[in-house]
């Protein structure tokens, strides 16, 4: 079936780092990729989306690239603020009109100042 | 815009009792889903309804959950009785025909 596997967290930096989080999946078909950002005691954001390979997405400094060939979707940011502390999850969806979303497990970002 | 609204956003109850949580879309989102998000884990699509029809409940353990979306608008999910392992985060999201899902603050259950 689908599903997707992020690296494992919690990951610590200090502000100003570069950060990368590993995002892989499986899937039939051809997905559309996402990434959502969980602020503490808020409701999960979409923060950045690909449809098709080779699609970049990119919001608020964070980008990830659609890659088919290893089927990846790494988000990436040159340099992380004290805000970026959140949870951060990979997502897919094969069904494109009814956007079934299937979940990576999280990773939790925490920056020190 | 009004965001997707959700209450209540704490509960607790003893194993065996029910519990039902309440989701109100953003205005004119036909598309409604329901998440269950174990902590450590990734959410989970319990139910997806659009407008007053289920599209998808194959995840919905249906001895014990139940969902209606009665006016194609407000949603209720419940669960009867509860489970010590239904402690999660419940999540409420809608989008409309097209676009992305939006979603709301989430129901803290905590079964004891």
């Amino acid at each position: 079936g689908d599903s997707v596997t992020q690296m494992e967290g919690p990951v610590t930096l200090s502000e100003e780092a570069f950060l990368t989080i590993n995002c892989t999946y499986t899937a039939t078909g051809y997905p559309s990729l996402f990434w959502y950002v969980q602020y503490p005691g808020e409701g999960l954001q979409l923060l950045l989306k690909a449809t098709k390979a080779d699609d970049k997405g990119s919001n608020k400094g964070f980008e990830a690239t659609y890659r088919k060939e290893t089927t990846s979707f790494h988000l990436e940011k040159g340099s992380v603020q004290v805000s970026d502390s959140a949870v951060y999850f990979c997502a897919l969806s094969v069904i494109q009109g009814a956007q079934k979303l299937v979940f990576g497990q999280g990773t939790r970002l925490t920056i020190n100042p | 815009e009004a965001g997707v609204a959700q209450s209540p956003r704490y509960k607790i109850i003893e194993k065996r009792q029910s519990v039902a949580f309440w989701c109100n879309p953003i205005s004119g989102h036909a598309t409604l889903y329901w998440y269950q998000q174990i902590l450590g884990q990734g959410p989970k699509l319990l139910i997806q309804f659009q407008n007053n029809g289920v599209v998808d409940d194959s995840q919905l353990p249906k001895d014990r959950f139940s969902a209606e979306r009665l006016k194609g608008v407000d949603s209720t999910l419940k669960i009867q009785p509860a489970k010590l392992e239904d402690s999660a985060v419940y999540l409420c999201a809608s989008r409309q025909i097209t676009g992305y899902q939006y979603f709301g603050p989430g129901t803290r259950l905590t079964v004891t």
